[in-house]
């Protein structure tokens, strides 16, 4: 089945690193979703990757879809408390309703 | 900024007992999703709905499970009998058209506690 894994599960990093969650799918994917969610919030959209090694970045944050559409990955560039929350990636699998198969989720968790 | 609105926020209930979860999507919005969160585990997805029917649903969503747009803004989750296991965060979204790879907009979410 449609399988979406990401690493780590948890990450806890000193304000001013640099942060990366890792994202992978079982089978190939239509376009890859990224989502924040704050604790006790709801998933927030953040990106939305379609292409082939597609590269997008908003302000401190890069994201990246492989080759082979089947993994990806966001980058968080000089943390702040502010980035705070629980990554998801969200495999869009294609097909007529394009229901959304989440990742595990990666939590961060930021030490000013 | 358009936004997809759920209620009740909370809803507590005992097992057993019939919960209806009510959600109003982003108003030019035609397909409609509900997913669920277990506390601390990932979203998962429940069903689609377009054109007034079902046009996926997970294995999650057996019989107990129902759902319905009763009329042109609401979008509604039924659970006949609730279980202890259905306690979760359950979100609506709404989305335009996925052949175009538009994104899901989330709604805040409907924190149900079976007892």
């Amino acid at each position: 089945g449609q399988q979406v894994m990401q690493i780590p599960q948890y990450q806890h990093v000193q304000e001013g690193e640099d942060f990366t969650t890792y994202c992978n799918s079982s089978t190939t994917l239509s376009n890859i979703q990224w989502y924040k969610q704050r604790p006790g919030g709801h998933p927030v959209f953040l990106i939305q990757l379609v292409k082939s090694g597609e590269v997008k970045k908003q302000k401190r944050l890069t994201f990246q879809f492989g080759e082979a559409k089947k993994n990806s990955s966001l980058h968080i560039t000089a943390t702040q408390t502010t980035d705070v929350g629980t990554y998801f990636c969200a495999g869009d699998y294609g097909g007529a309703t394009n229901k959304l198969i989440f990742g595990t989720g990666t939590l961060l968790a930021v030490q000013p | 900024e358009p936004e997809v609105t759920q209620t009740p926020s909370h809803q507590v209930t005992q097992m057993g007992q019939e919960v209806i979860l009510r959600c109003v999507p982003i108003s030019n919005h035609l397909y409609f999703y509900w997913y669920r969160q277990i506390l601390g585990q990932k979203v998962e997805f429940l069903v689609s709905f377009y054109n007034n029917e079902i046009s996926e649903k997970s294995e999650i969503f057996d019989d107990q499970f129902s759902v319905e747009r009763p009329d042109g803004s609401n979008f509604t989750l039924k659970i006949r009998s609730t279980k202890l296991e259905d306690s979760a965060m359950y979100f609506c979204a709404s989305g335009t058209r996925p052949q175009r790879k538009e994104t899901q907009y989330f709604g805040p979410g409907t924190r149900l506690l079976v007892l």
